[in-house]
């Protein structure tokens, strides 16, 4: 399957510190990447919806100023957790979408973020 | 909302078949059910899709009834590995939004 790949796989930073994660599909363009986030023992959930060379598209009572999505280039997307407080300790991951007549969607490893 | 249903979790022996349920009720017919799982603290691993017909891949199978409203994955010998948890979801535009899943765990 395709390979998307996540940078740093973990990180911690002080409240009030922005940090800034790449995500990237690493042998297909993605014109659409997705973000999510996963607190312990919950399950996944969506974030935003990126695509490539427009505005993200940001699901309900997430904070848009807080959470900044660039979607640049077909392979490669970033998400800045911007003035972090240690409530936005969690597990964020993204995915990417292959396109064609089968449209997979692969997940990257995931980076957990840990503010202190 | 969510729509799928799952058992919160499962317990399957080493070897054995692995059989988890999902029930989806409300699918439209664009939609298609995509099984992925996640092993702890790692990204979602894609399994298995499916529209109407049964598939199958090196990974598992999935079983649709005909009616649509439910379907179940089967991973027909099951190793510790496969301890996850595992995510039915229907989605039309491959926008994958995840409810609470079902922990597998499979037992020595």
């Amino acid at each position: 399957g395709a390979v998307v790949s996540q940078h740093p796989s973990w990180v911690i930073c002080k409240s009030g510190t922005s940090v800034k994660i790449e995500c990237r599909s690493l042998d297909f363009q993605a014109t659409t990447m997705f973000w999510y986030r996963q607190f312990p023992k919950q399950s996944l959930m969506l974030m935003a919806t990126s695509n490539e060379g427009s505005k993200a598209t940001y699901e309900q009572g997430v904070e848009k100023d807080k959470f900044l999505i660039n979607h640049a280039s077909l392979t490669l997307s970033t998400l800045t957790v911007t003035s972090a407080h240690p409530e936005d300790s969690s597990f964020y991951i993204c995915s990417a979408r292959t396109g064609g007549p089968y449209n997979e969607q692969f997940f990257g490893p995931g980076t957990r973020l840990t503010v202190l | 909302d969510a729509k799928t249903t799952q058992p919160p979790s499962m317990d399957c022996a080493e070897g054995r078949a692995a059989n988890l349920p999902c029930n989806h009720s409300t699918i439209s017919g664009n939609e298609y059910v995509y099984w992925y799982r996640q092993i702890h603290s790692q990204g979602p691993q894609y399994i298995i899709h499916g529209l109407k017909n049964n598939e199958t891949n090196e990974m598992a199978s999935l079983i649709i009834t005909e009616d649509r409203k439910s379907s179940t994955l089967i991973l027909p010998h099951a190793t510790l590995r496969d301890t996850a948890v595992y995510y039915c979801i229907v989605s039309s535009n491959n926008d994958m939004r995840f409810g609470a899943g079902t922990r597998l765990t499979v037992k020595p």
